[in-house]
């Protein structure tokens, strides 16, 4: 079956850097497109960023483009979430979701597989 | 950037009541809408795709309809797992944007 497993998160000092990993099995992950979904504590789910199947497309929010980058590692099947210079408003449970449409087609941007999350806080 | 907003933010039911809930685009969005329901301390489980297309394994009691600006989820005869947080998601112009939520709590 398809499964994500987020890791990686912690509390981390304003200004800091952290990152994120996403191992996926059941499936062929280099045929997918995966986002990353973050939601704060109590709050709604905000789109992060999407890398396309094979990394040559990355797309990221406003809210967090030149501070994070995408990547991935299709010989591991993990993808990676590099985040720089966090901020407080960052503080949230990070997840990773597969794309709906696999292959080479246009990301489609609709979440059909999600992890269950990594925490992220970022305080003094 | 779309804006979504989803009423009621809560909606008080009881088990096999039917549900229904909407989802109002600031521009249109197509047929790009889909629909999500979250469970306390669990991730978002997709529902309804492209408007009104049931994911794999979703009960049909979960249906949507809509176009452009204007969408709804019905659930036909709520089960009580049904009870939950559930979320509008568009994908056009490559940003994609949620909705609030609307809370579904046992009256």
């Amino acid at each position: 079956q398809v499964q994500l497993v987020e890791s990686g998160g912690g509390v981390v000092q304003p200004g800091r850097s952290l990152r994120l990993s996403c191992a996926a099995s059941g499936f062929t992950f280099s045929s997918y497109a995966i986002h990353w979904v973050r939601q704060a504590p109590g709050k709604g789910l905000e789109w992060v960023a999407v890398i396309s199947y094979d990394g040559s497309n990355k797309y990221y929010a406003d809210s967090v483009k030149g501070r994070f980058t995408i990547s991935r590692d299709n010989s591991k099947n993990t993808l990676y979430l590099q985040m720089n210079s966090l901020r407080p408003e960052d503080t949230a449970v990070y997840y990773c979701a597969r794309d709906l449409r696999g292959g080479p087609a246009p990301i489609k941007g609709t979440f059909d597989y999600w992890g269950q999350g990594t925490l992220v806080t970022v305080s003094s | 950037e779309v804006v979504l907003t989803q009423s009621p933010a809560t909606l008080s039911l009881s088990p096999g009541e039917r549900g229904t809930l909407s989802c109002r685009a600031s521009q249109s969005v197509g047929s790009s809408l889909a629909w999500y329901q979250q469970k306390p301390g669990q991730a978002p489980r997709l529902l309804i795709f492209d408007a009104s297309n049931r994911a794999t394994g979703i009960p049909a009691r979960f249906s949507g309809s809509g176009s452009g600006t204007d969408f709804t989820l019905t659930i036909s005869s709520l089960e009580p797992e049904d009870f939950a947080v559930y979320y509008c998601q568009q994908r056009s112009n490559w940003l994609p944007t949620f909705g609030q939520g609307t809370k579904v709590e046992i009256k």
